[in-house]
């Protein structure tokens, strides 16, 4: 059974750091990762999609990185703003040809002005 | 907005009442997803549709739940007697299934449900 972990739980940090957020899961076989953003009481959000055959993916100031042999996958965020204070969520499908998703608890991101 | 649209945003139930929720994906597209997400947890796949079939269930998805996606537009879900344990965030998500595994998912903004 695919489980997928994040860590921190929890992470605050002042605005205009660098920032990485660590997830791995336990079976290397995914089709892809995903990170997605959620705001409180919201849905999620797509921010990057990584393809199993990917390394990685870059959106502005976001970089997610998949080391699938090692299982782990990181998203790098440059120069932290208060608007990114979220939840961030990572996930990995396990299904061929469809977005069956294994979701981490998430990590959630405080970024103090 | 012509975003993924769920209905009610909030509901509150007694036990052992049957609730129903709708959401309605983007317009062309073919694939909707149901997940359910409690306090503090990652969301978890219960079911998807292809256009108006439903290609698999999760085992969370019990027979008090169900699922329909008429004419491949819009979907229900149904919880028939519900428990406390029903409590959770509804989301629904759809997508283009072509281009898999590029494949977007685009969540709505779930419904919450309370049951006391």
């Amino acid at each position: 059974k695919q489980e997928v972990t994040q860590i921190p739980a929890a992470l605050s940090v002042p605005e205009g750091e660098n920032l990485v957020l660590n997830c791995s899961f336990t079976d290397s076989a995914i089709y892809n990762l995903q990170w997605f953003r959620q705001d409180p009481g919201k849905g999620l959000t797509s921010l990057l999609l990584i393809q199993s055959s990917q390394r990685e993916q870059t959106s502005g100031r976001l970089n997610a990185s998949l080391d699938k042999s090692s299982g782990r996958s990181t998203l790098y965020i440059a120069a932290s703003q208060p608007g990114d204070s979220a939840t961030y969520l990572c996930a990995v499908s396990v299904v061929q040809g469809a977005q069956k998703l294994v979701f981490g608890q998430g990590t959630r991101l405080t970024i103090n002005p | 907005d012509t975003g993924v649209s769920q209905d009610p945003r909030h509901k509150i139930t007694k036990r052992g009442q049957n609730v129903t929720f709708r959401c309605d994906p983007i317009s062309e597209h073919n694939r909707l997803y149901w997940y359910r997400q409690t306090l503090g947890q990652g969301p978890e796949f219960l079911t998807y549709f292809q256009n108006e079939a439903q290609l698999e269930k999760s085992r969370l998805l019990s027979d008090r739940f169900s699922a329909e996606r008429p004419k491949g537009s819009f979907s229900t879900l149904e919880i028939q007697r519900t428990e406390q344990g029903d409590s959770a965030m509804y989301l629904c998500a759809s997508s283009a299934a072509a281009g898999y595994p590029r494949e977007k998912l685009f969540f709505g903004s779930g419904t919450q449900l309370s049951v006391l």
